[in-house]
């Protein structure tokens, strides 16, 4: 059964700084994603990585997937205001079910 | 990538009533997905929503209390049904499409 742990799961940080939510999964997957999740809001697709290497990019974000370590990473670079959301990774399991971590509440601080 | 319109965004809703939410997607998909969200939780999937099937229900979540319909491969209803304050969440469709995507969610409250 895949399980997948995301950490930290809440995260404040000053504007200016960089910072990085961890995603690990425990057994063999090739797709993940990041979405993030306003207050009240739904889940806005962020990141979908498909292959081991993968780096993507879209401003201050970026994502990569290692799934021989079977860990993604979603780097924030220069923090700003706007980026306060909650973030989630979602691993696609064997069944083509998505698995999800707890996510992570991020709170950028002026 | 997919289009999802889901109602309604959002209602409050008596004790013992039912409530149905509707997802209607822009293009024919073969599985439509439900998931429950409470307050401060990640999702949960509730079903699997095929057309021409009985949806598939996930540990904890039975047909008489969210039936589920898809009459075609573009629509899909949940009904949560004889609701309780337990039932307070928000409910989100999906559709997966090399990556998944999701209605704007019905955020339900039980009083």
């Amino acid at each position: 059964e895949l399980k997948v742990e995301q950490n930290p799961l809440f995260l404040s940080m000053q504007e200016g700084k960089n910072y990085t939510i961890y995603c690990n999964y425990s057994t063999t997957s090739d797709r993940l994603y990041w979405y993030r999740q306003d207050p009240g809001k739904s889940l806005e697709s962020l990141f979908v990585l498909l292959s081991n290497g993968a780096v993507k990019q879209e401003g201050r974000l970026m994502a990569s997937l290692d799934t021989k370590a079977r860990l993604s990473t979603l780097h924030i670079t220069a923090a700003v205001h706007d980026l306060s959301a909650t973030y989630f990774c979602a691993v696609v399991d064997s069944n083509y079910q998505l698995i999800w971590g707890a996510g992570t509440k991020l709170i950028i601080k002026p | 990538s997919a289009v999802i319109s889901q109602k309604p965004s959002r209602d409050i809703c008596q004790r013992g009533t039912s409530l149905t939410i509707q997802c209607q997607v822009d293009s024919q998909v073969t599985m439509m997905f439900w998931y429950r969200q409470q307050p401060g939780q990640s999702l949960t999937l509730i079903a699997t929503a095929n057309q021409g099937s009985e949806a598939t229900y996930e540990s904890g979540f039975v047909i008489d209390k969210f039936p589920i319909s898809r009459p075609n491969l573009t629509f899909s209803t949940l009904t949560v049904s004889n609701m309780s304050p337990e039932d307070s969440s928000i409910y989100l469709c999906s559709v997966e499409e090399v990556g998944a995507f999701f209605g704007q969610g019905t955020r339900l409250t039980v009083v």
